[in-house]
């Protein structure tokens, strides 16, 4: 089991350009979601999947989109970037949101610089 | 507002002796679920330890130990026997009901653990 994989590992954008990170998970979890983590803030949550088919705002979902592709992808998208998304970029899944004791495995993350 | 808050931005400890790791939170939820995350210099979350609002005793996971305190709305971590692949960062989150059908994990801001020899 690969657990949850993103691409790329490293990415510089500059600013305006878009770009896709990708995320997968082979633990069959229903639910899904992106954090970005900036020094001394810990990880906020940009957006999450409850489940396949649907997806919901997290505290920091400004500047990003993302789709839940099918149960194992969700991918998050920058459409212009900004300095200010200079960040890592996080990945997780669950398996079952709504349940208090879920645990979240994490993806090995991106590291994004806006130029 | 559901809110986790660490105050020790930097701790060190010696090889083979117990650390404490603060954390305290804030929830007018009575159901509630508090993790403990370390995160090496590699990078990746590894999940340590998780107690519910209503488990009667404090959960342990091999070294690691979570010192629940409820009335006092703090949950450390305790590990003991310190070795040196513990040096991390060391998150603590929390899940509770407000945050729309226990949802969303909040995370503190983490502390930096170095092990000592």
């Amino acid at each position: 089991n690969a657990g949850v994989t993103q691409t790329p590992k490293f990415q510089v954008l500059k600013t305006g350009q878009s770009m896709t990170l990708q995320c997968a998970q082979d633990m069959n979890h229903n639910s899904m979601y992106w954090y970005r983590q900036d020094p001394g803030m810990g990880l906020r949550l940009i957006y999450y999947s409850a489940s396949e088919g649907t997806t919901d705002k997290g505290e920091v979902p400004n500047g990003y989109n993302v789709s839940r592709l099918n149960k194992r992808e969700f991918s998050l998208r920058l459409e212009s970037a900004a300095p200010s998304q200079t960040s890592v970029y996080f990945c997780a899944s669950s398996e079952a949101m709504g349940h208090l004791g879920d645990e979240q495995y994490f993806g090995p993350g991106t590291r994004l610089t806006v130029t | 507002a559901q809110k986790i808050t660490q105050t020790q931005p930097g701790m060190f400890v010696q090889e083979k002796e117990a650390v404490t790791l603060d954390c305290t939170y804030d929830t007018s939820d009575p159901s509630y679920g508090l993790f403990w995350y370390k995160q090496p210099s590699s990078g990746e979350m590894i999940f340590l330890i998780y107690q519910g609002s209503y488990d009667q005793q404090n959960a342990t996971e091999g070294r690691y130990s979570l010192n629940f305190q409820k009335a006092r709305k703090s949950a450390n971590l305790v590990i003991s026997a310190s070795q040196l692949g513990d040096s991390a960062m060391y998150f603590c989150a929390m899940r509770d009901a407000n945050s729309g059908g226990y949802q969303k994990v909040t995370f503190g801001t983490g502390t930096k653990l170095q092990v000592i020899p």
